[in-house]
């Protein structure tokens, strides 16, 4: 089956960097993705990496590495808002995301 | 509208009520989805729908039953559910399957079983 492991929660404080890291032991490989999901909330889309390397959007970043089976997301400057939990998700087919359990970022003034 | 809407937001019912959770993506999409989220799960795929075509039943029981009848909307009828499917249902688009376009979500219905 498909695993994906991601730390249950992460505590940070406004203003400073928090990294995510996701590992991801699947059958094949087609794309990561990263989503948020306030609580009660639909999750949504946050970005999109199939190629090695850091792709940079606003205050987030996120990284790949297809021959460790890794990623990350990088919040900067984090805001109140930003509290919430964090889903990585890995297509390893054609379309099936097969998801973490996600992790829940907590942001304190 | 726009995006993912889903109705209703929240459901409680009996072990032997039947009822149906509603989709529809005001985004012109070809692909629907259905998923389960429970509490300090991964989300769950259950169903895909590419053009209203059922590409995708991922064991679920035969309690659940999807049905398609257009690209914009989706059902999930339920019925004999257990407290065990207590949950978040979620429902998504895509515009295609695959590639790098996203899944859109709704906000989902939050189903208890008593």
């Amino acid at each position: 089956g498909q695993n994906i492991d991601q730390p249950t929660e992460m505590t940070a404080t406004e203003g400073a960097i928090v990294q995510i890291n996701c590992t991801y032991q699947t059958s094949g490989f087609n794309g990561l993705f990263w989503y948020q999901q306030h609580a009660g909330e639909a999750p949504t889309f946050l970005s999109y990496n199939v190629l090695d390397g850091l792709e940079e959007k606003g205050r987030f970043s996120s990284f790949l590495s297809r021959s460790k089976g890794y990623s990350f997301l990088l919040l900067k400057e984090l805001q109140m808002k930003d509290s919430a939990s964090y889903l990585c998700a890995v297509r390893d087919g054609d379309y099936k995301l097969s998801f973490g359990a996600g992790t829940t970022v907590t942001v304190r003034a | 509208e726009t995006g993912v809407t889903q109705t209703p937001r929240h459901l409680v019912m009996g072990m032997t009520n039947k009822k149906s959770l509603k989709c529809e993506q005001h985004l012109g999409h070809n692909a629907m989805y259905w998923y389960k989220q429970s509490a300090k799960k991964p989300l769950e795929l259950m169903f895909v729908y590419n053009f209203k075509e059922q590409t995708e039943n991922n064991s679920v029981p035969s309690r659940f039953s999807p049905e398609c009848p257009n690209s914009s909307h989706l059902f999930l009828h339920l019925h004999t559910l257990q407290p065990e499917d207590s949950a978040l249902y979620l429902c998504a688009s895509s515009q295609d399957l695959g590639g790098s376009g996203e899944q859109y979500f709704g906000p989902g219905t939050r189903l208890t079983v008593t």
